[in-house]
């Protein structure tokens, strides 16, 4: 069964850092990508950031692009979320979603972990 | 930016009648194309992706179709369960982006 479970969320102030892993299981994580997404409290979807299989390609939204940092371990089956210069706007559910290839929907996800950025 | 446009942001369906959500790309994403559905406290959940390929374990009942620009998801006969926020999703450009949600209740 694969099974993606987010960890390492919690209360942050603003300025802070906080990172988030993701530990996958049932399926050979080293041949996939791997996406963040995030919503906020009451509101939509919103893509963070992407990783590909070997990490020779990651990109990010413009809104977290320079205080954000995106690696995996493919030998741990992680993946890791380093968020720095957090903002009240970065409070959010974070989801992992694994991508069924380069132009591949997100066909499996977490069950997200909460970031709160407040003081 | 792809900006993805749903409607209606709200709809009500009787039990048993067909629910059809609309999803509009502000340029053509080819079939690039997700459906996602989340219920209260759950994750999102893959429904539909290539615009009208189920996912696996999606009811027969989700049908999508559609490609460019305008997309649908349909519902043929809705079940109580069927209640949640679904998104589309288009996968062709970068950022990968998300419309703004439907949600779907029961009438």
């Amino acid at each position: 069964e694969v099974q993606l479970v987010e960890s390492g969320g919690g209360l942050v102030q603003p300025g802070g850092s906080l990172r988030l892993s993701c530990a996958a299981s049932g399926f050979m994580f080293s041949n996939y990508d791997i996406n963040w997404v995030r919503q906020a409290p009451g509101k939509g979807l919103e893509w963070v950031s992407y990783i590909s299989s070997s990490s020779s390609t990651i990109s990010y939204a413009d809104s977290v692009k320079g205080r954000f940092t995106l690696s995996r371990d493919n030998a741990q089956n992680s993946l890791f979320l380093q968020m720095t210069s957090l903002r009240a706007e970065d409070t959010a559910v974070y989801y992992c979603a694994r991508a069924n290839g380069w132009y591949g929907p997100l066909d499996y996800w977490g069950q997200g972990t909460l970031v709160t950025v407040s003081s | 930016e792809v900006v993805m446009t749903q409607s209606p942001a709200t709809l009500s369906v009787s039990p048993g009648e067909r629910a059809t959500l609309s999803c509009r790309a502000s340029q053509g994403v080819k079939n690039n194309l997700a459906w996602y559905q989340q219920t209260p406290g759950q994750a999102p959940r893959l429904l539909i992706y290539g615009a009208s390929t189920r996912a696996t374990g999606s009811p027969a009942r989700f049908s999508g179709s559609g490609s460019g620009t305008e997309f649908t998801l349909s519902i043929s006969s809705l079940q109580s369960e069927d209640v949640a926020v679904y998104y589309c999703q288009q996968y062709n450009n970068w950022p990968r982006t998300f419309g703004q949600g439907t949600k779907l209740e029961i009438k």
